[in-house]
């Protein structure tokens, strides 16, 4: 079956660690999207990436990399220099990010938990 | 920049009808979406329009969209405890990157 996969489900860290949080589909999409999700505040994208070696900021990109190194993989680095990072994270794919219609499917979410 | 709003709860009787409505700023849009998640669960795309339609039906799913006002709205009809989820309405806006603004959420609840 096609899909996207997100793992682990839950994630714990010590304030000042980087933690890598992991993403890949298999639907040969080109398009891939982390969100993150904060109660009250919806979706808030952080980093996309239309191509394979290409990624691009989104609107709160601060505290967080990412690399797409292949087709299928796009991790999300979660860094020291993330002030708040106790969220729900949300990877997503498109077919491709370009005009059309920008239909995205989304993996289960990872919650990462600040100790 | 875009701006999609939506109320943070609505609660109704199993049977009843639900209507989740939207507002959104971006005049260009030409997709508009609803996506529905479960309890801990990711995003599941339930419905879309395409801006150049006024109503869509899908088995128990009615969107209406009032581009004048930049209104959405998503009514199911005999609503039941499945139902019951965060619905998000989404807009996409045109553009060399086709990017995907969300609200911020409706949380449904259906009360037996």
């Amino acid at each position: 079956d096609g899909g996207i996969t997100q793992s682990p489900k839950y994630l714990f860290r010590k304030e000042g660690q980087n933690v890598t949080l992991s993403c890949e589909q298999n639907l040969n999409h080109d398009a891939m999207y982390w969100y993150r999700q904060d109660p009250g505040q919806g979706l808030r994208l952080i980093y996309y990436s239309q191509i394979v070696n290409d990624f691009q900021k989104g609107d709160i990109a601060e505290g967080y990399s990412v690399s797409r190194e292949k087709k299928e993989s796009f991790p999300l680095t979660v860094t020291s220099a993330q002030k708040n990072p106790t969220a729900f994270y949300l990877c997503a794919s498109s077919i491709f990010g370009l005009a059309g219609n920008n239909e995205q499917f989304f993996g289960p979410g990872t919650r990462l938990t600040v100790l | 920049g875009e701006d999609v709003e939506q109320s943070l709860f609505l609660s109704v009787r199993e049977g009843d009808s639900s209507v989740i409505n939207c507002t959104y700023t971006d005049s260009s849009s030409t997709y508009l979406y609803w996506y529905k998640q479960e309890p801990g669960a990711g995003l599941q795309l339930l419905t879309y329009i395409f801006s150049n339609m006024d109503m869509k039906q899908d088995q128990r799913l009615t969107v209406l969209l009032n581009k004048k006002d930049k209104h959405l709205s998503l009514r199911i009809a005999d609503t039941q405890t499945g139902d019951s989820a965060i619905y998000f309405c989404a807009e996409g806006g045109t553009g060399g990157y086709q990017k995907v603004t969300f609200g911020t959420g409706t949380k449904l609840q259906v009360i037996p």
